[in-house]
């Protein structure tokens, strides 16, 4: 039974490029969840997509975009990359049906921005 | 606005012992509740949850209480052992309501278990 998987596992970008970074949910999931974590800090919500949709979306510039595609996976778009966003990038997968789901995460791509 | 904390950067616990992990919250609007334990240099991985309904739920050596009027969750993890060491993170959500089970994070406990 795979789990999230995530790449790639480190990203090196120099300020104002642009990156995009992928995920596959785990089987069976439905729910696409991305989350920035900066060192020392837990997770931030960045955005849900369900459907394909946006479904929900956190306190993050519209430099951040993403998308979902029919078979779940999803990718994170981040534009004019900034120094500040240097982090370990999280996706999370979970059933649809409401929230009372937990979340289950992949190992995250390391993004640093020079 | 820090709407989940854990007010204890790190732990330390003898190996046999009993690790207590606590984490409060502000917004009166969660309803969900989760631990999650994370490795260096892997992503967290979920433990153990709990609904607004209950005020205890177990799983093996793990159990997570819930104080609603308190607003403070604990995560008890009995016999402690030394593969326990890590971080651990609160989360919540507000997955009755239209969050769609976002979830906002506490900082983390560093949890040190000594054989």
């Amino acid at each position: 039974d795979a789990g999230v998987t995530q790449s790639p596992t480190h990203l090196i970008k120099t300020r104002g490029q642009q990156v995009t970074l992928r995920c596959s949910p785990k089987s069976g999931h439905d729910t696409v969840s991305w989350y920035q974590q900066a060192l020392g800090q837990g997770p931030q919500f960045i955005f849900q997509y369900y459907e394909e949709e946006e479904r929900q979306r956190g306190n993050f510039p519209d430099r951040f975009s993403g998308h979902q595609f029919p078979n779940y996976s999803s990718e994170l778009n981040v534009n004019a990359l900034l120094l500040g966003d240097s982090a370990l990038y999280l996706c999370a997968s979970s059933l649809a049906g409401g929230g009372y789901q937990p979340q289950h995460f992949g190992d995250g791509t390391r993004l640093s921005i020079l | 606005d820090q709407q989940v904390k854990q007010n204890s950067p790190s732990l330390s616990v003898q190996e046999g012992r009993i690790s207590i992990l606590n984490c409060d919250y502000t917004n009166s609007m969660f309803d969900y509740f989760l631990w999650y334990k994370k490795y260096p240099a892997e992503g967290p991985t979920f433990l153990i949850s709990i609904s607004s309904i209950k005020d205890k739920n177990e799983d093996g050596r793990f159990t997570v209480f819930l104080n609603k009027s308190a607003k403070h969750l604990s995560l008890h993890i009995v016999p402690s052992q030394p593969g326990d060491s890590a971080v651990y993170f609160c989360a919540a959500s507000d997955a009755g309501g239209t969050s769609y089970g976002k979830l906002t994070f506490g900082q983390g406990t560093i949890l040190t278990v000594h054989p």
